[in-house]
């Protein structure tokens, strides 16, 4: 099946503790994104990478650092987790050809910092 | 900057109501407009989308069109049903072939029988 595939769905970790995120895409497109939902719901981007090339950092923490090893991942890990890292992260991807058709993204990864 | 506001939800309907969700933009130029929906413990799906003025996208009975004289982004549905309790989610992508999508905050629309 062509997707947006992320694991794991879920991760529970206690505070303090270094976790991965991973991310891989088989639909061919050449940029991909990180997004974050809070407990309301609201998604707000983290990261961008085209081509492997980093396009887009908002205001995150040091403590996230994503990684593209091809256009075909992203993954995001985290240092030094805190309470307020729990959420749900998505993964997502497109391509910009003749237009902007939108995202397809991953069904996310449920962080639960206890 | 760029933003986009939807009605605050929840929304509750009753089976084969008329459905309309509000969505308003503030925007530089001539930015695509998205409707995205997420269903219960599942990821963001791409309802439909208009990438210039009055363009009408639609989809699975969903329409929404893109009005530029008053910034907005309304999906409609003319009768809903059960399955369509989900949440919705207006964007907009900035103009000039950026591929950031800028979302609002979503509104839950649930459906009884």
């Amino acid at each position: 099946d062509t997707a947006v595939s992320q694991t794991p769905k879920y991760l529970v970790t206690q505070m303090g503790n270094d976790k991965s995120i991973k991310c891989e895409q088989n639909l061919g497109h050449d940029t991909m994104y990180w997004y974050k939902q809070d407990s309301k719901k609201f998604l707000k981007i983290m990261f961008s990478y085209n081509n492997k090339e980093l396009i887009i950092n908002e205001t995150v923490p040091n403590r996230f650092s994503p990684k593209s090893p091809d256009k075909a991942h992203l993954n995001l890990h985290i240092n030094s987790l805190e309470l307020g890292d729990s959420a749900v992260y998505f993964c997502a991807s497109s391509q910009f050809h003749r237009g902007f058709d939108g995202y397809t993204f991953g069904s996310g990864t449920r962080l639960t910092v206890v | 900057g760029n933003s986009v506001t939807q009605m605050e939800g929840p929304v509750t309907l009753s089976e084969e109501a008329f459905l309309t969700i509000n969505c308003t933009y503030t925007a530089t130029g001539y930015p695509s407009l998205f409707w995205y929906v997420q269903y219960p413990g599942e990821g963001l799906q791409l309802l439909l989308k208009a990438t210039k003025a009055d363009d009408k996208g639609s989809n699975k009975g969903f329409e929404a069109t893109y009005r530029k004289e008053t910034t907005s982004f309304h999906l409609e549905k003319g009768s809903v049903q059960v399955s369509d309790s989900a949440v919705y989610f207006c964007a907009l992508s900035e103009e000039g072939g950026s591929e950031k999508l800028v979302f609002g905050k979503g509104t839950k629309l649930t459906v009884n029988p």
